[in-house]
């Protein structure tokens, strides 16, 4: 289902190099998260939104930034990539803060080298 | 600081049988708790939920538990089926914006 979607889905870039990932949804909800897998870590919160503009830092945030000009959008940004950014991006959306039961997107693979 | 831990990388259980994923949790705030299914390639969809103030939640073949008093809480799959294989994560909510802190996760492999 197309509700959110991320892009690129692949994507291998330079150490020290500036990288932004995109999540677009079509669901116009209001919360939305970028979320990072590795493997012994599970899922862990980069930065999250809950309103156009409005975002604030997770519990792994450091080296990254994040914009939501409007409610579709939602952008990760990697300032000055390094290998430990090598990972996999969720970005995740929900409708109220009650409710947990996101709706993910498929994912950004990332490598930095 | 982990606040949600599943001890257990990986289990294996036979078609038919019952899958047991455990997880356990230290924050007290936590008032929300759910399970999360993913398949390689995928993101994670949601499996089943589950308020503190219950303390089982049952869905078809999915079952949740939570006991309060140990932080602990897990999740029955009966009976599993092949279909079941994936990563399923545990994930613990009510701390503030609707956010999830997660688990590491718990490869479920079912043998027919």
């Amino acid at each position: 289902d197309a509700g959110i979607t991320q892009s690129p889905r692949h994507k291998v870039t330079e150490t020290g190099t500036p990288v932004t990932l995109r999540c677009h949804q079509t669901e116009n909800h209001r919360y939305m998260y970028w979320y990072r897998q590795d493997p012994g870590h599970g899922l862990r919160l980069i930065h999250y939104s809950y309103g156009v503009k409005d975002t604030d830092k997770g519990e792994v945030s450091d080296g990254y930034s994040v914009s939501r000009s409007k409610t579709e959008d939602f952008l990760l940004t990697l300032e000055s990539a390094t290998s430990s950014q090598t990972s996999v991006y969720f970005c995740a959306i929900s409708q109220t803060p009650t409710n947990y039961g996101y709706t993910f997107g498929s994912g950004t693979r990332l490598t930095v080298v | 600081d982990q606040q949600v831990k599943q001890n257990s990388p990986s289990l294996s259980v036979q078609e038919g049988r019952i899958s047991i994923l455990n997880c356990d949790y230290t924050n007290s705030m936590f008032d929300y708790f759910l399970w999360y299914k993913k398949y390689p390639a995928e993101g994670p969809t949601f499996l089943i939920s589950i308020s503190s103030i219950k303390d089982k939640n049952e869905d078809g073949r999915f079952t949740v538990f939570l006991n309060k008093s140990a932080k602990h809480l897990s999740l029955h799959i009966v009976p599993s089926q092949p279909g079941d294989s994936a990563v399923y994560f545990c994930a613990a909510g009510g701390t503030s914006y609707g956010k999830l802190t997660f688990g590491q996760g718990t490869i479920l492999t079912v043998h027919p």
